[in-house]
This record gives structure tokens, C-alpha cells and sequence, in this order.
């Protein structure tokens, strides 16, 4: 398997406009996270799934983010309108479940909101 | 609540001295515990765990002991190298089948040659 795999790498763009950030999971795996690293706040967990349901959003910033599952495979995370403060790396990881909570990340996508 | 804090970095070493990072955890219950590590551009990589007290994680020369009467998890190696530079973080997560890591907010380490 090729790993978590997440795009884009780098991404840049205006104060205001739309940003979606993608991902795919190691297949199999039934666990889905989103993670925001920053250097004044660290890592953060912003939602995670299960079986393609949200579990717990309970670390999404506000509003302006929302995340998205449609299928195993795919995840989305979105920000709407974005804001210079939404500048961090995201990553997103996927872990297998079933006792084992080895999580396998994903090498980020760098945003810079200008 | 739950929570872990790592001691601050950043931490400057030679190669093969001695290194220890401080992990100490807060926790309603007995957790797993993790250390991660994020080599520059990349994401995290499981570096080794402990699913119960005085368990012992280890892998590629590191090793930490999960000590409950001191709820810590603190990070060794007995000579680094300078492929070792990255950053560390130590994690818990709870129960089986639990997925949800809680990280502490990471040690940097650079080793000189």
C-alpha cells in the first residue's frame, strides 16, 4: 500500500476563497482522522470518522470547516471562507481499529492563507 | 481532562551522547501510551508504544517504560545518531478499539555531529 496519501502537498490562496484539502486512507483501515499542526498551538485533532461517519467534530475551529467522508476511500476537508489565521499544515491520518490504534499519517498539505 | 506534556525542546546533542525526553501524562484511567516522530517534511511515524504499567516500547535503539505510579512515559537512547534529528511526540490514547490519539506539543531534537 502506498500509505496515506494527501493533496495537495502546498497550497496558497487568497483570504476568502474556498480550500479543500483531500485525502485517501490506507485501505482497510476503518478510521479516518484530520489534524492541524501549528507552531503556537502544536498538533491538533479537528475530526475524526469512523466507518465513513463523523465520531467526533468536537475540534473543528468553526464553521468555516467542514469535513466530508462519501466513501472508504476518500475524505475531504474544506474551509469556507478561509482566513490568513487558517495558515498550518493539515494532516490527515488513518489507523486500522480493532485494538490496534496505530495511526499512519499522511505527509501533509501545507496552506498559506494570504 | 486528558492530556500529555512533553519537556520543551528544543534539545541540541552530539552524536552518541545520552538522550532523555520527559513525557508525563494526566488521564481518567490507564491509558496506551505512544512516542511518534516527524523527520523533517513528513508526517508522523509510530516510534514505539505501551499498552499497559511497566511495559517496556522500544525500537531502533529508543525505549520508554510506562511508569503509572509516575504517570510518565519518558524517552531514552543511549547513543543518538544524526539521523536521529526530528521532532517527538509523545501520545495516549484509551481502551480498545479507541482511536483517538492525544498528542503532547512535541520535542525538537538536533544532534551535531
Amino acid at each position: 500500500d502506498a500509505g496515506v496519501i494527501q493533496s495537495p502537498r502546498h497550497e496558497v490562496t487568497e483570504m476568502g476563497q474556498e480550500v479543500t484539502l483531500r485525502c485517501k486512507p490506507i485501505s482497510g483501515h476503518d478510521y479516518l482522522f484530520w489534524y492541524r499542526q501549528t507552531m503556537m498551538r502544536g498538533l491538533e485533532l479537528l475530526i475524526y470518522f469512523n466507518n465513513n461517519v463523523p465520531i467526533d467534530d468536537s475540534g473543528m475551529p468553526e464553521d468555516r470547516f467542514s469535513a466530508k467522508m462519501p466513501n472508504a476511500s476518500f475524505s475531504t476537508l474544506k474551509i469556507q471562507p478561509s482566513e490568513p489565521r487558517d495558515s498550518a499544515v493539515y494532516f490527515c491520518a488513518s489507523s486500522q481499529g480493532g485494538g490496534s490504534t496505530e495511526a499512519f499519517f499522511g505527509q501533509g498539505t501545507r496552506l498559506t492563507v494570504v | 481532562g486528558n492530556s500529555v506534556t512533553q519537556m520543551e525542546g528544543p534539545v541540541t546533542l552530539s552524536e552518541e551522547a545520552f538522550l532523555t525526553i520527559n513525557c508525563t501524562y494526566t488521564a481518567t484511567g490507564y491509558p496506551s501510551l505512544f512516542w511518534y516522530v516527524q523527520y523533517p517534511g513528513e508526517g508522523l511515524q509510530l516510534l514505539l508504544k505501551a499498552t499497559k504499567a511497566d511495559d517496556k516500547g522500544s525500537n531502533k535503539g529508543f525505549e520508554a517504560t510506562y511508569r503509572k505510579e509516575t504517570t510518565s512515559f519518558h524517552l531514552e537512547k543511549g547513543s543518538v545518531q544524526v539521523s536521529d534529528s526530528a521532532v517527538y511526540f509523545c501520545a495516549l490514547a484509551f481502551g480498545q478499539g479507541a482511536q483517538k490519539l492525544v498528542f503532547g506539543q512535541g520535542t525538537r531534537l538536533t544532534i551535531n555531529p
